[in-house]
């Protein structure tokens, strides 16, 4: 069965420090991938997303991610966080019968 | 106006009532999905549709049912509410295979 591990749950982080969170995921298949972000109280957003091609993807405010196949891993970065970047944040995966799998979410917390 | 539109926001209910939650969506797309968040185990899928008359479980879809009554509207019911299904329910929408979904604001659902 597809999954998605997020193995950091909640990061606290001071603000222009730099973010990595980390996502793995086990499907064997050609994979699409996805950050979401859920800003207290509101609905998820598209951060950004990886269908193919450069393995480097980036998104919107400042977020990349890198796909790294021989991992298994799509890894979140930012070279420098606000306060405003405090959500919760999401992997997914698209696997079998265009099914979405997400991970259990990494609460940031950016200290101003 | 929001794209894809959840009814209610919020809602308290008791145990055993019958309970209906309402998607519907502007976007056009044919792909439509209910989800459940929980503290620290992120979106789990209860049903997914791809077309009006196409409906397909989840990997949580016990104790819940779906209708597509029309290519805009995708409804979850909860027959008889128990308290562990005190969740807030997201539910989406996508384009083609494999594109980004579109998320709702949720309902915010409490079964007392």
């Amino acid at each position: 069965a597809q999954s998605v591990s997020q193995h950091n749950h909640h990061v606290i982080l001071s603000e222009a420090a730099s973010l990595e969170l980390g996502c793995n995921y086990s499907y064997g298949g050609t994979v699409n991938l996805f950050w979401y972000v859920q800003y207290p109280g509101q609905h998820l957003q598209l951060l950004l997303k990886y269908f193919s091609g450069d393995p480097l993807v980036k998104g919107i405010k400042g977020f990349e991610a890198e796909f790294i196949k021989s991992k298994f891993s799509f890894n979140l970065r930012k070279p420098s966080v606000q306060w405003s970047d405090t959500a919760e944040y999401f992997c997914a995966v698209k696997g079998n019968f265009n099914k979405f799998y997400f991970g259990s979410g990494t609460k940031l917390n950016v200290k101003p | 106006d929001a794209d894809v539109t959840q009814t209610p926001r919020n809602r308290i209910t008791k145990t055993g009532k019958r309970i209906m939650l309402e998607c519907s969506q502007t976007k056009g797309h044919d792909r439509m999905y209910w989800y459940r968040q929980d503290p620290g185990l992120g979106l789990q899928l209860i049903y997914y549709s791809f077309d009006v008359k196409d409906i397909n479980k989840g990997e949580i879809s016990d104790g819940y049912s779906v209708s597509r009554q029309a290519q805009a509207k995708f409804s979850l019911s909860l027959e008889s509410a128990i308290p562990n299904q005190t969740a807030l329910y997201f539910c989406a929408t996508s384009a083609a295979s494999g594109q980004p979904q579109h998320f709702g604001d949720g309902t915010r659902l409490s079964i007392l």
